[in-house]
């Protein structure tokens, strides 16, 4: 079956500009997560929701970060004023949302900030 | 969540077991072990996750020590697609908590 999906894969934009991650996750999980990858480092997490709210936002660095659910499927990831250190892999995984279930990830968006 | 403590890098020659070591001294009794790897320029893939007893699937093995201070991740027969860094995560199960990544072991097979 269809995996999370992202867009998109590549983003290049310039310092100060405003823009918007998505993420399609795998139909019927109803957790998602926004992690972000620096270069030479593991993961890092940022934000998860449980259906259209957000459970833990505690990973989000400063308040240029913010994410929606709205219908508790697709997410967005929007940061405003982007600086030249947002530049990463952002990844979005989804679960069943049961107990213990696995996170499935996509393979991310790499964004780059000029 | 508890820390997990990886070698940073292992080799290992195609065709044979690739045994991958985990300690994770300060485990408590609600948290599981997983396992992901994460090949170049993709997203971390899911192997597998165990609490106490061993574990097997399509993918690997996971042998949990009878204390759980530490696991090894068996693939049983490394192929040169297996070449990849692999996360060991300890994770509180409460339904939705997330996942705590550190540095990994930076697996390498060679031919």
């Amino acid at each position: 079956g269809a995996g999370v999906s992202q867009t998109p894969s590549n983003k290049v934009t310039e310092k100060g500009k405003y823009v918007e991650l998505r993420c399609d996750p795998i139909s019927g999980h109803t957790a998602l997560y926004w992690y972000r990858q620096s270069l030479g480092q593991g993961p890092e997490f940022l934000i998860y929701f449980q259906g259209t709210g957000a459970a833990d936002d505690s990973g989000l660095p400063n308040d240029r970060f913010f994410a929606v659910r709205p219908e508790g499927s697709v997410s967005t990831l929007k940061i405003q004023r982007t600086e030249r250190g947002d530049s990463a892999v952002y990844l979005c995984a989804s679960s069943q949302g049961f107990l213990g279930s696995p996170l499935h990830f996509g393979n991310g968006t790499r964004l780059t900030v000029t | 969540d508890a820390k997990t403590t990886q070698p940073p890098s292992m080799d290992c020659a195609e065709g044979r077991a690739a045994n991958l070591p985990c300690n994770h001294s300060t485990i408590s009794g609600n948290e599981y072990v997983y396992w992901y790897r994460q090949i170049h320029s993709q997203g971390p893939q899911y192997i597998i996750h165990g609490l106490k007893n061993n574990e097997t699937n399509e993918m690997a093995s996971l042998i949990i020590t009878e204390d759980r201070k530490s696991s090894t991740l068996i693939l049983p027969h490394a192929t040169l697609r297996d070449t990849a860094v692999y996360y060991c995560i300890v994770r509180v199960v409460n339904a939705g908590n997330m996942l705590t990544f550190g540095g990994g072991t930076r697996l390498m097979v060679k031919p």
